[in-house]
C-alpha cells in the first residue's frame, strides 16, 4: 500500500519563502510528484525527482531522499497567485501503467 | 500539442438519466486514466486504461463504465447516478512503462458533474 502525509495547511507572507514537507511510505516506487492545484481547477504538474537531491525550476525547487521517504516543495519569492493546494504524489508501476497516489493536499495561504 | 481535453466542462443530470463524459490527447501516450475528485480532497484514482485495455478499475460502482474506443480517446459512460456522485471527473494521460518520462500524468481541465 502506499501512505502519504503531508500538512495540511501553511500561511506564508508574500516576497518569503515556504516549504511542504511530504512523508511517504510505498511500494514500488517510481519518483514523486508535486502538482499545484488551484480551487476548481486541474492539477498542473510542477516537478518531478526520482533519484535523491534537490531540482530547481525557477521559482520552484524540489528535493528528495528515497531512504528517509521524505520530499519538500521550495517555493521562493512568493506571490498572490501562489496561494493554492500543493499535492505531493508518488508514481509506482504495475498492471502496465504507471499509477499515482496522492497526498491529501497543503492548502497554501499567501497573505500580503 | 500537450494539452488533455475534456467535455463537457459542466454536467447536470438526474438520478435516472445516461450521460457521457469524454476525454482526448493527442500526445501518443498510452496509458489513460479517470480520477473522481471531491472538494477540499486530492483526486482518487477511478479506472486505468493501458494500451487501451483496462488495466485497474478501483472497485468503482457499476453506474461507472469506461471505455477507450482507441489510443486518443478516453469515454466514461454514467448511468443512475447518485447525488453523492456530484464531483470533479478528471482525466489523465501519461506514457506506458519502460519510456522516459517517470509516468507524469498531465490532466485535463475537468467535467464538474452535479446530479439531481
Amino acid at each position: 500500500g502506499q501512505n502519504i502525509d503531508q500538512p495540511t495547511e501553511m500561511t506564508a507572507t508574500e516576497g518569503a519563502i515556504v516549504q511542504i514537507n511530504c512523508t511517504y511510505q510505498t511500494s514500488g516506487f517510481n519518483g514523486l510528484f508535486w502538482y499545484q492545484q488551484h480551487a476548481g481547477e486541474a492539477p498542473t504538474f510542477l516537478s518531478y525527482n526520482v533519484l535523491d537531491g534537490l531540482e530547481e525550476k525557477g521559482r520552484f525547487s524540489s528535493f528528495l531522499s528515497r531512504s528517509k521517504g521524505y520530499s519538500y516543495l521550495l517555493l521562493k519569492e512568493l506571490q498572490m497567485k501562489d496561494s493554492a493546494s500543493y499535492l505531493c504524489a508518488v508514481s509506482y508501476s504495475g498492471a502496465g501503467s504507471y499509477q499515482l497516489t496522492f497526498g491529501k493536499g497543503t492548502k497554501l495561504s499567501v497573505i500580503p | 500539442d500537450t494539452e488533455v481535453t475534456q467535455t463537457p466542462k459542466h454536467l447536470v443530470m438526474g438520478m435516472t438519466n445516461k450521460k457521457s463524459l469524454k476525454c482526448e490527447q493527442h500526445m501518443g501516450h498510452r496509458a489513460m486514466y479517470w480520477y473522481k475528485q471531491k472538494a477540499k480532497k486530492p483526486p482518487e484514482l477511478m479506472f486505468v486504461y493501458s494500451y487501451e485495455k483496462l488495466s485497474i478499475n478501483e472497485s468503482v460502482p457499476s453506474r461507472f463504465s469506461p471505455e477507450c474506443p482507441n489510443s486518443s480517446l478516453l469515454n466514461l459512460h454514467l448511468h443512475a447516478l447518485q447525488p453523492e456522485d456530484s464531483a470533479l471527473y478528471l482525466c489523465a494521460s501519461s506514457q506506458g512503462p519502460g519510456l522516459a518520462g517517470g509516468g507524469e500524468q498531465f490532466f485535463g481541465p475537468g467535467t464538474r458533474l452535479t446530479v439531481l
